[in-house]
């Protein structure tokens, strides 16, 4: 069965540098997401993206952030001038239609020094 | 303000026997109502959704159940086995693209 795949699997970064977190969605699937799980709480939501543009964002998604889907396969999630707080399990998905089923990867942590 | 509430916060229960987690929610407008199925240091499965007009829906073992009425749903899990010891999230969507999750049910499930 297609898998979005995330790398890395974890990823250790000193604050306020820059990281890009990658994703494969499933690759006939047209809406994609970003979500991050800080530990011990809920799944957050963060941007969708669509027909290469962005279609909703949280209030966490600020100019810190930014996606990109730089060509057919990727989806990338940037994170500028990381900070301790962004300490957290980054999920990508993605979806075939806007009301179905959305495929998450296995995610991302991402550890800020 | 959105949010979805699920009790209990953890379930301990012995291999073959039923369960059943709660979800209520209070998210406007309602779109679709999701159970997820979340292994430890994996993302999210999707095992049911569910729209407006639906009140109930199986797969496999699990059964969900909503009242848009009450504004509450069920997941039901019959003769639980060890491979379902994971969390139970509830997650209400308001229009297509954002999902409210909730925190979730931690269910352990003993030989």
């Amino acid at each position: 069965e297609p898998e979005v795949t995330q790398t890395p699997s974890h990823q250790v970064t000193q604050m306020g540098q820059e990281v890009i977190l990658r994703c494969v969605p499933i690759s006939n699937h047209l809406y994609f997401y970003w979500y991050r799980q800080i530990l011990g709480q809920k799944v957050e939501f963060l941007v969708s993206f669509y027909n290469n543009e962005i279609s909703e964002k949280s209030e966490i998604f600020d100019d810190q952030f930014s996606v990109e889907r730089p060509d057919g396969s990727n989806f990338t999630l940037k994170i500028r001038s990381t900070k301790l707080e962004d300490s957290a399990m980054y999920f990508c998905a993605s979806s075939s239609t806007l009301q179905g089923a959305k495929h998450f990867g296995d995610g991302t942590r991402l550890s800020i020094l | 303000k959105n949010q979805v509430e699920q009790s209990p916060q953890s379930l301990i229960i012995l291999e073959g026997k039923n369960c059943t987690l709660q979800c209520n929610y209070t998210v406007s407008p309602f779109s679709n109502l999701r159970w997820y199925k979340q292994d430890t240091g994996r993302g999210p499965v999707s095992l049911t959704i569910m729209t407006f007009s639906e009140n109930t829906k199986s797969n496999g073992r699990y059964t969900a159940t909503l009242d848009a009425d009450t504004k509450q749903s069920s997941l039901h899990i019959t003769a639980s086995q060890l491979s379902d010891s994971a969390s139970y999230i509830c997650v209400v969507s308001a229009n297509g693209d954002k999902l409210i999750f909730g925190t979730g049910t931690r269910l352990q499930v003993f030989p």
